[in-house]
């Protein structure tokens, strides 16, 4: 079955940094695009990232843009999401995902990790 | 301030039907497919619609949806307790170059 465990995330001060990470299992890794979710507390979600299959491609929310990049290992079936100058306004759930194989819908979803950026 | 905009809230009493409205535009809906997700309480959104209509497989046919014109819809009938959740549609816009959600509607069982 699908499993998708993120982890790295944490208390971080405005303008620091975190890498947070997705480990992927019970697919085909390189066989799809992948996603980066987030939700900040008591709000809706809010699409973060893109990354195709070969990382040829990438996107990014314009929120982000320039400060976050997204990448993967796929011999590692691993996913990544590099986070610099962080605000407060990026405290949320990081949600790793699973890009359909049809279209831009996330079809499967890790269970989440807390990024706080807080003095 | 997301482009695409649902009911904040619906409810109904058990065994009822229950309509979640998901408004665009020309540049997300009305030319690219819509999904429909679950958020259950304290937990990580789940699909239950893609392609505008298409249950992937686990997903009972108690969900349908639709898609016309600048708008989307997700139906639930038969509503249930365990229906209780937080429902977002989400779209590609194509003038962002973006993936957006719904502003997220939840559903409350009477």
């Amino acid at each position: 079955q699908v499993q998708l465990v993120e982890s790295g995330g944490g208390l971080v001060k405005p303008g620091g940094s975190l890498r947070l990470s997705c480990a992927a299992s019970g697919f085909t890794f390189s066989d799809y695009y992948m996603s980066w979710i987030r939700q900040a507390p008591g709000k809706g979600l809010e699409w973060v990232s893109y990354i195709s299959s070969t990382s040829t491609y990438t996107y990014y929310a314009d929120s982000v843009k320039g400060r976050f990049t997204i990448s993967r290992d796929n011999a590692k079936n691993s996913l990544f999401l590099q986070m610099n100058t962080l605000r407060g306004e990026d405290s949320a759930v990081y949600y790793c995902g699973r890009v359909g194989a049809s279209g831009w819908y996330t079809d499967y979803w890790g269970q989440g990790t807390l990024v706080t950026v807080s003095s | 301030q997301s482009v695409l905009t649902q009911p904040p809230s619906v409810s109904a009493a058990p065994g009822q039907k229950v309509i979640i409205s998901c408004s665009g535009s020309n540049s997300n809906i009305v030319n690219n497919y819509v999904s429909w997700y679950q958020q259950l309480p304290g937990t990580a959104p789940r699909l239950l619609i893609y392609e505008n209509d298409k249950r992937p497989s686990g997903i009972p046919d108690r969900f349908s949806a639709s898609k016309s014109g600048t708008s989307a819809t997700l139906g639930i009938i038969g509503l249930q307790t365990g229906d209780e959740a937080d429902y977002y549609c989400g779209t590609w816009d194509t003038r962002l170059s973006a993936y957006v959600f719904g502003t997220g509607t939840k559903v409350t069982v009477l």
